[in-house]
Parts: structure tokens; sequence; C-alpha cells
């Protein structure tokens, strides 16, 4: 069964460093997004990306953060400069047109 | 503004027991809405999903949930849980762009 892949799964890293969280999203797939989850709180929506573009962020998704679709099958999302407050697990989710959302296993960002 | 609420945060049962999961929406137009399971460590994974038709909707593991159009309402029901079904589960809700709306969770601890 085709599922999404995250990588790492888990990322320490010191506050102000650059991250980039990658995520192979299923391969006839078109709509690509990012969620995160604050420990203990909800899984909240960070962005959208559709036809190479963003067609929808969320106010978490700042200038701090950029995604890219850098070839076919890789999806990223970049944060430029890590606050404590950004420690969370990131899911990557994936659909094709007309179905749910499939999503990755995560990868568990801790600033410190 | 868009929301979904679960209310119950922790759900501890007895294996055999019965369970009803709570679930309120409130979205403009058309809505789809989904149940998903977290295990512990894993991704998060569909359990069933409403887009139209029958408000009845049976999912995988035994698990069924009934869109309440009048209530805004779609609860997760089991009649018999296992202690396999220990795990967290999501409410969310979509609209075209599928952007979820996640629900706080609901953490259900089955007692062998």
């Amino acid at each position: 069964e085709p599922e999404v892949t995250q990588t790492p799964s888990h990322q320490v890293t010191q506050m102000g460093q650059e991250v980039i969280l990658r995520c192979v999203p299923i391969s006839n797939h078109l709509y690509f997004y990012w969620y995160r989850q604050i420990l203990g709180q909800k899984v909240e929506f960070l962005v959208s990306f559709y036809n190479n573009e963003i067609s929808e962020k969320s106010e978490i998704f700042d200038d701090q953060f950029s995604v890219e679709r850098p070839d076919g099958s890789n999806f990223t999302l970049k944060i430029r400069s890590t606050k404590l407050e950004d420690s969370a697990m990131y899911f990557c989710a994936s659909r094709r047109t007309g179905t749910e959302a499939f999503f990755g296993q995560g990868t568990r960002l801790t600033v410190v | 503004a868009q929301s979904v609420s679960q209310h119950n945060h922790h759900v501890i049962l007895s294996e055999a027991a019965s369970l009803e999961l709570g679930c309120n929406y409130s979205y403009g137009g058309t809505v789809n809405l989904f149940w998903y399971v977290q295990y512990p460590g894993q991704h998060l994974q569909l359990l069933l999903k409403y887009f139209s038709g029958d408000p009845l909707v049976k999912g995988i593991k035994g698990f069924e949930a009934e869109f309440i159009k009048s209530k805004f309402s779609f609860n997760l029901r089991k009649p018999s849980v296992q202690w396999s079904d220990t795990a967290e589960y999501f409410c969310a809700a979509a609209s075209g762009t599928y952007k979820y709306i996640f629900g706080t969770g609901t953490r259900l601890k089955v007692l062998a």
C-alpha cells in the first residue's frame, strides 16, 4: 500500500538554526500539506500546496517557513531560524482530487 | 470561524464496553468529515469518512459514525472495544480546499 514517508523521524536542532523537513508524498497525488502538533495540543494546519504554489497558509506559517517541491517526488518544509516554540511533531499529507488526505508518520522536531 | 470540537479528552473503558466519542463542527457550506486514529508512535490513519449520501458511515475495525446535520455532529461509535483500540482519536472537517480542521483529540484507554 502506498504511503507518505517523512524524514527524519526525529530532528534536534539549536535555536536559530535552519531545518528542512522532508516528505515524499504518494506518487499520483497532487495536493500536499504540512500540519504540526505541539505536544498535548491539537493538529494544526500550516500550509497547502498545489500546482507548484502555496494555495493556502495559516497565520502560523510566517516568513520563517517555506515549502518547496524541488523535484517530482519530494516536498519540503524549511524553517529558517528555529525558535523553542517550533518544537512539535510535523506531519506531511497528500491527496488526490476528491479523496481524503494520507498522512506521514511525522517528524518530531526538538529545538533546544 | 471554522472549528471542530471533541468533548471527551480522556476515556477509559473495559474491553467489550461500547464506545461513543462526540464530535461537533462549525463550518459554513459543504463539509466533509473524518475520523482518524493515531496509535502510539504511528501516523494518523483514516478510520472513516463522510462525503455525502448515507449519514451512517462504516469504517475499518468495526467503527462507525453518524452524520447528523441538524446537530452539526459526527459521533464515532463502536459496539465493543478491544484492548488494541487504545489510541488517540481525532475528528476532522474539511471543505473543498481540504484544509483539515482537527479537534483536540480523545485519548482512549481500553483496559484488558
